[in-house]
């Protein structure tokens, strides 16, 4: 069974340029997580979907971020006018239910 | 207070001993708890849940659950190198899954 796979898996772009990151759940999986994490921290939470709803956005800074899951299927993740503090790693994750089930994370880098 | 705190580390112990992990959480109505490795520039990767109080082995992981306490704890038993990493608890309640900040766990030959 293919895990979750999230492109690019690495990204540097100048501030103020947009960003998008991509991600195709497990087959079968309704829910589907975007999490923010920083070097030696834990995941934090930007935004759940259920199928194709976002039903927990509250953790994600919605003047310059934005998602969408199309069918609920894939989600994109944008930024758009990155800052230098958006410098993270990127990570997706889906569940059938109850455990969820991480993608490799995209790296971000903005100089 | 955050909602899941788990002991700072970083904890480092000799190879065949016990590793004990430690974590609480504030969300009294958290019904799911998981624990998840990652290995330095890898992705989160589950290892262990728990849904309800008392232990739960897998292998060399013991996962331990007092919801009283609000607390819960993975052992690793006859720690190897190949252990050596973060470890994440992540609680699922009504807030979502959150995550603490994790324990870095060394495992010395």
């Amino acid at each position: 069974e293919a895990g979750v796979v999230q492109s690019p898996r690495y990204k540097i772009i100048e501030k103020k340029q947009p960003v998008a990151f991509w991600c195709n759940p497990i087959s079968g999986h309704n829910t589907l997580y975007w999490y923010l994490q920083n070097l030696g921290q834990g995941p934090e939470l930007l935004i759940r979907y259920e199928n194709e709803e976002a039903v927990d956005d509250s953790q994600l800074p919605k003047d310059r971020f934005s998602a969408e899951r199309l069918k609920g299927v894939d989600s994109t993740l944008k930024i758009q006018p990155a800052e230098l503090g958006d410098s993270a790693v990127y990570l997706c994750a889906s569940s059938p239910g109850v455990e969820a089930f991480f993608g490799q994370g995209t790296r971000l880098t903005v100089v | 207070q955050k909602e899941v705190e788990q002991n700072s580390g970083p904890l480092s112990v000799p190879e065949g001993a016990i590793a004990s992990l430690n974590c609480t959480y504030s969300d009294r109505g958290s019904q799911s708890f998981f624990w998840y490795r990652q290995y330095s520039g890898k992705s989160p990767e589950l290892i262990m849940s728990i849904y309800s109080n008392g232990d739960k082995e897998d292998g060399r992981f013991t996962a331990q659950l007092n919801k009283a306490s609000q607390y819960v704890s993975l052992l690793i038993r006859d720690s190897q190198p190949s252990d050596s990493a973060t470890y994440l608890c992540a609680v699922n309640g009504i807030n979502d899954m959150r995550f603490g900040a994790g324990t870095r766990l060394t495992v010395k030959p």
